[in-house]
């Protein structure tokens, strides 16, 4: 069974459109992350929760949402989609470290 | 200064040889340092942590860390093709153990 599952996998929609990415991990972890990795790999943390309360909020536009139901969810809702958004997100969870990181999703916005 | 610093490469290696990859990182108080692989169009995925100054070895991979010089190494021996894929250095933020600051990568190919 996958840790740490994201849907979708890919993500293609017009600029000033909303979308949602959900995230779900069965690992037992109580903290959850959301990073994005831009067109040049690099790899950056967007938000942490640790049982459901926001405990990182990186420099992200507050286009961005992230909310945890419970502690094995963490969703990530983007506003009025821009050009720069296009990059793949990645949820990942922890208990302490190591991150074990989701499979990603591709966000396209054209 | 960058948080992180990585070659970004490509390090070319022959298969059955050492690689060496290296990370350079500017938070002294950071405690816990880890290396991921990603393969192109995956996620990353752990191979190695190390938490004290010294070599860590597991397989064919040991982790080197010295925090006096803010060094932190990976070497993979008998290098495979499959190991040809991005290796990024990721450091905890001081204080903030899941919070880690990534490299840009090094990208590795093993050729046969």
């Amino acid at each position: 069974d996958t840790a740490v599952s994201q849907t979708p996998k890919y993500l293609v929609t017009q600029m000033g459109n909303d979308k949602s990415i959900k995230c779900e991990q069965n690992l037992g972890h109580d903290t959850m992350y959301w990073y994005k990795q831009d067109s040049k790999k690099f790899l950056k943390i967007m938000f942490s929760y640790n049982n459901k309360e926001l405990i990182i909020n990186e420099t992200v536009p507050n286009r961005f949402s992230p909310k945890s139901p419970d502690k094995a969810h963490l969703n990530l809702h983007i506003n009025s989609l821009e050009l720069g958004d296009s990059a793949v997100y990645f949820c990942a969870s922890s208990h302490g470290s190591p991150l074990h990181f989701g499979n990603g999703t591709r966000l396209t916005v054209t | 200064q960058k948080e992180v610093e990585q070659n970004s490469g490509p390090l070319s290696v022959p298969e059955g040889a050492i690689a060496s990859l290296n990370c350079t990182y500017s938070d002294r108080g950071s405690q816990s340092f880890f290396w991921y692989r990603q393969y192109s169009g995956k996620s990353p995925e752990l191979i190695m942590f190390i938490y004290s100054n010294g070599d860590k070895e597991d397989g064919r991979f040991t982790a080197q860390l010295n925090k006096a010089s803010q060094y932190v190494s990976l070497l993979i021996r008998d290098s495979q093709p499959s190991d040809s894929a991005t290796y990024l250095c990721a450091v905890n933020r001081m204080g903030s153990q899941g919070n880690l600051i990534f490299g840009k990568g090094t990208k590795l190919s093993v050729k046969p």
